[in-house]
């Protein structure tokens, strides 16, 4: 059973425009939200993150938009540029063990 | 400093054979959990461990896959009678602390079963 849910699964974007990608996720025990940032060949990095007593973080180009009583949460990457292609994970984790529960991916190309 | 080490960055085994996959965990972190990527594919959870506590081996896809961490810090994945189906990124993290913390990855062990 998938429990983090995100879309789209590639975006292509253009030099200076606004990406974005969604997660949704089914269990509600969940108190984590966590976006990573992978280049090829290297592993993931931890791009900025938000816990559910907040609506929105941000930092510099990047947002995460929470909606708890939705359950979806969203990254946002304003003015886009060519070094940001990389692909984005979302995921979410619970408990004590920090139980973490990925996204699928989104690969995002970013053009010139 | 130093981020999570993982040796060696790549492996290429015929099928059937055992491999070893190492990883050096950030300096100070109890948590360390080993994932699986597949080519094009999200994280698959395979293992963690925090502190001296049983570690939760809830996602190892088979009784080929094992895991130990000596003395709280390195911990070594290992796959008995390799199949190509095992041929993917082993991804370990560790974090500082359980519960609500970031965890930092490695660089990851790309594994190759011919």
């Amino acid at each position: 059973q998938q429990q983090v849910k995100q879309s789209p699964q590639s975006l292509i974007v253009q030099k200076g425009g606004i990406s974005i990608i969604n997660c949704a996720y089914e269990n509600t025990a969940f108190d984590y939200f966590p976006w990573y940032q992978q280049f090829p060949g290297k592993g993931p990095a931890l791009l900025i993150a938000i816990r559910p007593d907040v609506s929105e973080k941000k930092e510099g180009r990047f947002t995460i938009s929470f909606n708890k009583s939705a359950k979806q949460f969203s990254l946002h990457i304003m003015d886009s540029q060519p070094g940001d292609s990389a692909t984005y994970f979302c995921a979410a984790s619970m408990g004590e063990n920090n139980d973490m529960r990925f996204g699928a991916g989104t690969r995002l190309t970013v053009k010139p | 400093g130093a981020g999570v080490s993982q040796s060696p960055s790549n492996k290429v085994t015929e099928k059937g054979k055992d491999v070893e996959l190492r990883c050096d965990p950030i300096s100070g972190h109890t948590a360390l959990y080993w994932y699986r990527q597949s080519l094009g594919q999200g994280l698959e959870f395979l293992i963690y461990f925090q502190g001296n506590s049983a570690p939760d081996k809830s996602g190892l896809p088979s009784d080929r896959f094992s895991a130990e961490r000596t003395g709280g810090s390195v911990s070594t994945l290992t796959i008995q009678r390799t199949q190509q189906e095992d041929s993917a990124v082993y991804l370990c993290a560790s974090s500082s602390v359980s519960g609500n913390q970031p965890q930092h990855f490695g660089d990851g062990t790309r594994l190759s079963i011919l």
